[in-house]
């Protein structure tokens, strides 16, 4: 039960994109079309921002989208804004449990 | 409105027993998978268990498996996490969740510390 694998930080100008990686294995991002990502403000729950690689809860801006490749799952942010300036969590499902990232550190030039 | 209410977090000395429980309400408990995330402090978010909407299939971390025990009862639109022999490395805060899509509902959290 190996956390994927994410950048510890990206960063952006705002109005740019940035694309955070998330890299599991044929037995979690490879297999399952279950990957979500969450946003986390410091001392707040996390929100879900994408879920099934690339669905995206109502309210939640189009500038968030979601992608997969193999075993690495990728969550794109357009259109930076500040708000968006904080951390982030890849999640998976691996049949007989689920899987967190390590958290990427979103940081908004 | 969807609501999810821990409770039960509290400091404890290693090898000691603590009973989390989160309280829900606004949707039908019943029909829904249920999980605990634990963040030890200033760290990332990690997967604790899971509950399946009938109770009768439960996932466990390798790190908790044989001393943590999630369980729920539907009746009372609740769940728990039983949590024994705790270790220093348990200190986090606890967050109840909810499926259905990722997990778009979340608790507060409630902080257990173990520590001597």
């Amino acid at each position: 039960q190996s956390a994927l694998t994410q950048p510890r930080s990206v960063s952006g100008s705002p109005g740019q994109s940035v694309t955070i990686s998330c890299t599991g294995s044929s037995n979690d991002v490879g297999a399952y079309n279950y990957v979500s990502w969450y946003q986390q403000h410091p001392g707040k729950a996390p929100k879900l921002v994408i879920y099934d690689v690339t669905k995206r809860p109502s309210g939640v801006p189009d500038r968030f989208s979601g992608s997969k490749s193999g075993n690495t799952a990728s969550l794109t942010i357009s259109g930076l804004q500040a708000e968006d300036e904080t951390d982030y969590y890849c999640c998976s499902y691996a049949g007989t449990y689920f899987v967190f990232g390590g958290g990427t550190k979103l940081t908004v030039l | 409105e969807v609501q999810l209410v821990e409770s039960g977090g509290g400091l404890v000395h290693p090898g000691e027993s603590l009973k989390l429980s989160c309280a829900a309400s606004g949707f039908t408990f019943s029909a829904y998978r249920m999980h605990w995330v634990r963040q030890a402090p200033g760290k990332g978010l990690v997967w604790v268990s899971c509950i399946e909407s009938y109770g009768g299939s439960t996932k466990y971390a390798d790190s908790v498996k044989g001393r943590f025990t999630i369980s729920r009862d539907n009746a009372k639109n609740t769940f728990y996490l039983q949590m024994n022999s705790l270790r220093a490395e348990d200190t986090a805060v606890y967050y109840c969740a909810r499926d259905g899509g990722g997990l778009p509902y979340w608790g507060q959290g409630t902080l257990v510390t173990v520590s001597s």
